[in-house]
């Protein structure tokens, strides 16, 4: 089965700082999702990613797609508040089903 | 449009006892899947239906059973509730059963088991 390895864990960054998340697959990625989650709640949609080298932004959160490495980056500038939660990475496998990774944790200092 | 809803939101159940969770689709979306979530092993799928067939199956023992009715909305219950049955069940709907479509998600039904 299609594994994801999300790295960092955690992460607590200062307001205002940049971070970057990465998600590392077992096998070849052929879309590959991200959602943010508030504890305890359902997961928001952020950008899902198609073609190798594609790279999407919503507000200041961008995501990157490296097909070869298999690896997709999320990256938030100048964090704010309300960029704190779990944020998941989701790829389908090849039996069509989404699985995820285990989650970031980002926690946002003042 | 509405989002996915879920009811009820919370449950406290006891061990033995049989469990059934509901999950409304945005409208117009006929795919439904259903998954887990515990803090130790995560978010994981337990099953899809698209026009009230079941597409596919997590690795999940048979206790845990859903099904689609012809509106796209969707149950799922599980029978002889067990303490590690205690999670986060989550529901979300696509439009269709293509691959690549976007899933969204409910708030989650959050059931305790004791």
């Amino acid at each position: 089965s299609q594994e994801l390895e999300q790295s960092p864990q955690s992460l607590i960054v200062q307001e205002g700082k940049n971070l970057t998340i990465n998600c590392t697959s077992s096998k070849t990625l052929y879309g590959l999702y991200w959602y943010k989650q508030k504890y305890g709640e359902g997961l928001i949609f952020l950008m899902m990613l198609q073609k190798g080298g594609e790279e999407k932004s919503h507000e200041k959160i961008t995501a990157k797609l490296d097909e070869k490495k298999q690896q997709s980056s999320l990256h938030i500038t100048a964090s704010q508040p309300s960029h704190a939660g779990i944020y998941l990475c989701g790829a389908v496998d090849s039996w069509g089903k989404l699985q995820f990774g285990a989650g970031t944790q980002v926690v946002v200092t003042p | 449009k509405a989002g996915v809803t879920q009811t009820p939101r919370y449950l406290i159940k006891t061990r033995g006892q049989q469990v059934t969770l509901s999950c409304s689709p945005i409208s117009g979306h006929r795919s439904v899947s259903w998954y887990q979530q515990t803090p130790g092993q995560g978010l994981q799928f337990l099953f899809e239906y698209f026009s009230e067939t079941q597409r596919n199956k997590g690795n999940f023992p048979g206790r845990f059973s859903g099904r689609q009715f012809s509106n796209s909305r969707s149950e799922m219950n599980v029978s002889t509730l067990e303490l590690g049955d205690s999670a986060l069940y989550l529901c979300a709907s696509r439009p269709g059963d293509g691959g690549l479509d976007t899933q969204y998600f409910g708030p989650g039904t959050r059931l305790t088991v004791l």
